[in-house]
C-alpha cells in the first residue's frame, strides 16, 4: 500500500511566523504535490514536483515555496503566515504511469 | 475558470439504493479521471479510476461512467451504505500530464 504521511495533523502559526510543511512517501514516485483545501473550492494545487531538485508553479502558488531535496520528502514553506492562509493542506504523490495520486492525512493550518 | 464542475454542492439518498454523484469538465484533451472520497480532517482516499479509451470502469459497489462527447462522468454507488457518507471529487488530468484539476466536491449523505 502507499503510505503518504505528513508532519503534522494540527497547527496553530502566528501571522508573519515562517512555516514548514513536511511530506513523505514510501513508494518511490516520482511526482509529489502540495494543494490546499478550503470549503466550496475543492482542491487547488499550489506547486508540484516531478524530480528531486525540480518543482513547477501550481494554480495558487503565491505566498509559497517548496523543496524537494531527496525522492521521498517534499517540503511547503509559508515564508510569512497570513491569516489568509488557513486552511487544510494535503500532500499528494503519483508515478508517471498510472497517474493516480495517493494524498497523506492532511496538515489542518490555523494562523493567528 | 474551473476545468472540472461538480454542480450539487451535496445529495441525500436512503440506505440501500443507488448514489449517482456528477462531474462535468470542459477541456477535451482529459484522458484520465479520477474519484476520491474524503471524510473531514483526514485525506483523500482514491476510489475509483477511468481512462478515455473506456466509457465505463467497475470495482465492487462502484462504477464510474464516461460520456467523452458529453464531458461528463459519474459515479454510481450501488448499494450506497451510511459508511459512504462523505464528500465525493472527482478529478482530471490530460494525457501524458501529471496535474489534475479537480471539482468542488459532492457532500454525500446516506441516511439509515
Amino acid at each position: 500500500d502507499v503510505k503518504v504521511t505528513q508532519s503534522s495533523r494540527y497547527l496553530v502559526k502566528r501571522t508573519g511566523e515562517k512555516v514548514f510543511l513536511e511530506c513523505v512517501q514510501d513508494m518511490d514516485h516520482e511526482n509529489m504535490f502540495w494543494y490546499r483545501q478550503d470549503p466550496g473550492l475543492g482542491l487547488r494545487l499550489i506547486y508540484f514536483s516531478y524530480d528531486v531538485k525540480m518543482k513547477e508553479k501550481g494554480d495558487i502558488p503565491e505566498g509559497y515555496s517548496v523543496s524537494r531535496e531527496k525522492k521521498e520528502r517534499f517540503s511547503l514553506i509559508l515564508e510569512s503566515a497570513s491569516t489568509n492562509q488557513t486552511s487544510m493542506y494535503l500532500c499528494a504523490s503519483s508515478l508517471n504511469s498510472p497517474r493516480t495520486q495517493y494524498f497523506g492525512p492532511g496538515t489542518r493550518l490555523l494562523v493567528l | 475558470d474551473q476545468q472540472v464542475k461538480q454542480n450539487s454542492p451535496s445529495l441525500s439518498v436512503q440506505e440501500g439504493r443507488i448514489s449517482i454523484l456528477n462531474c462535468d469538465y470542459t477541456n477535451s484533451m482529459f484522458d484520465y479521471f479520477l474519484w476520491y472520497k474524503k471524510y473531514p480532517a483526514e485525506g483523500p482516499t482514491f476510489l475509483i479510476s477511468i481512462s478515455s479509451i473506456k466509457d465505463k470502469n467497475e470495482d465492487g459497489r462502484f462504477t464510474v461512467f464516461l460520456n467523452k462527447s458529453a464531458k461528463h462522468l459519474s459515479l454510481h454507488i450501488v448499494p450506497s451504505q451510511p459508511g459512504d457518507s462523505a464528500v465525493y471529487f472527482c478529478a482530471a488530468s490530460e494525457y501524458n500530464f501529471n496535474k489534475f484539476y479537480f471539482g468542488s466536491g459532492t457532500k454525500l449523505n446516506v441516511k439509515p
